[in-house]
């Protein structure tokens, strides 16, 4: 695609539920990073994926949280047992290499109700 | 890891002004300084960015300067206009963390 796409662009859940959601980054994109964004707030570092290596976990807020990019693409956050304090936008971001420009999706808006 | 700080974290200037953001981070590997400018709804996306062989870039009425020994670059934007209003996030890469932003600053050209 021209862009990263993440899916679903909204999403509504019950409080207690699992929610996936979808990062699409750009081909040939070897570095991937999510974001947690609250209103009017700054972008709060998740996870960190680049190429084979480890990825750097050190953001995820709960074991609630978890991550994984299938084959150095596409990314899946999974959110278990969601609380109403994960309502926000999840905003991914995909770059060539870690020196690079990221580019990032239009983001998921997730409301736990 | 990497730590970038930001300020101001609002800043309201009026149309026609100067407006500068001033970022400090901690990782002298650090070697890639990008700036985003989120406008409201939709992602970041660049709007300028710098690597630490350079010491300033322009961009029309952008412009960003590095000072490498003491750890800080900065945003400036010339006769800003209502479009400018946004908020921008400044970033650094290159250590072994990825891109770390920014808190991010909130611009509000006033008329």
């Amino acid at each position: 695609g021209a862009g990263v796409s993440q899916s679903p662009s909204n999403k509504v859940t019950e409080k207690g539920k699992d929610v996936e959601l979808r990062c699409d980054p750009i081909s040939g994109h070897t570095a991937l990073y999510w974001y947690r964004q609250s209103l009017g707030q700054g972008l709060e570092f998740l996870i960190y994926f680049q190429g084979n290596s480890a990825p750097d976990k050190s953001g995820l807020p709960s074991d609630r949280f978890s991550a994984e990019r299938t084959g150095g693409s596409v990314s899946t956050l999974t959110i278990q047992r969601t609380q109403q304090e994960d309502s926000a936008v999840y905003l991914c971001a995909s770059s060539f290499s870690e020196n690079t420009e990221a580019f990032f999706g239009q983001g998921t808006r997730l409301t736990v109700v | 890891g990497e730590n970038v700080e930001q300020h101001p974290s609002t800043l309201s200037v009026q149309e026609g002004d100067s407006a500068v953001i001033k970022c400090t981070y901690s990782d002298s590997a650090s070697n890639y300084f990008p700036w985003y400018k989120q406008e409201l709804g939709k992602g970041p996306q660049l709007i300028i960015d710098i690597r630490s062989n350079v010491g300033e870039k322009k961009d029309q009425r952008i412009a960003v300067t590095l000072n490498k020994t003491a750890k800080h670059f900065s945003l400036h934007i010339t006769e800003t206009q209502p479009e400018d209003s946004a908020v921008y996030f400044c970033a650094a890469s290159g250590g072994a963390d990825g891109l770390t932003f920014g808190k991010g600053t909130h611009l509000i050209i006033q008329p």
